[in-house]
């Protein structure tokens, strides 16, 4: 089992719409979450983080945390066609702050 | 100029050689990282860094090798490439950044990553 996971995809998702993605994870010492967004043939950048229960809104992202389930999710509202890119889930321990990477969800934003 | 950067992008070479990867950041992070990737298994760690007294072997440090040689830099060899060492490799430079009271969050930034096959 892995230890991060997360639906590979493709999510196919029409313009304007709410991208739904979900990360579930195996680590129950995981305080923070990190969602990095990776376009093809480039570097992972940071989208936001979250180590609180509840959700977390940066603009057109909503992260949502639920610890007890060990679950995560991003939510990608009025996407755009400059949203199709792979996002990648990543919990992280405190104690030096290793992140453990899913294998992440590419989403489409489809016009 | 690329606050990370990664030389060579490209790279092929042959089973048995010797190859280096660098990394040179200068964004003034103590904490460095090695990266690989590859289709559908995500972002392994290979070495990481928080000085240049320190480092520490990741989840797949066999077959490789790291040098820290000042804090701005940080390369990684492949003593013996193989074929299965074909990859996208990243560094990476982390900062706390503070995510709320009392809370600091490690935050990475990646440098453009390093194409890396073996013939």
């Amino acid at each position: 089992q892995k230890e991060v996971e997360q639906n590979s995809g493709p999510l196919s998702v029409p313009e304007g719409a709410i991208a739904s993605l979900n990360c579930t994870y195996s680590d129950r010492g995981s305080q923070s979450f990190f969602w990095y967004r990776q376009y093809s043939g480039k570097s992972p950048e940071l989208i936001m983080f979250i180590y609180s229960n509840g959700d977390k809104e940066d603009g057109r992202f909503t992260a949502q945390l639920n610890k007890a389930s060990q679950y995560v999710s991003l939510l990608i509202r009025d996407s755009q066609p400059s949203d199709s890119a792979t996002y990648l889930c990543a919990p992280s321990t405190d104690s030096w702050g290793k992140l453990q990477f899913g294998a992440g969800t590419q989403v489409v934003v489809t016009p | 100029d690329a606050d990370v950067t990664q030389t060579p992008r490209n790279r092929i070479t042959k089973t048995g050689k010797r190859i280096m990867l660098e990394c040179s950041q200068t964004k003034g992070h103590d904490r460095m990282y090695w990266y690989r990737q590859d289709p559908g298994l995500g972002l392994q760690l290979i070495y990481y860094s928080f000085d240049v007294k320190d480092i520490n072997k990741g989840e797949i440090s066999d077959g490789y090798s790291v040098s820290r040689q000042a804090q701005a830099k940080f390369s990684l060899s492949l003593e013996s490439a193989i074929p299965n060492q074909t990859a996208l490799y990243f560094c990476a430079t982390s900062v706390l950044q503070a995510g709320g009271l009392f809370r600091r969050a490690n935050v990475l930034t990646f440098g453009a990553g390093s194409r890396l096959t073996v013939l």
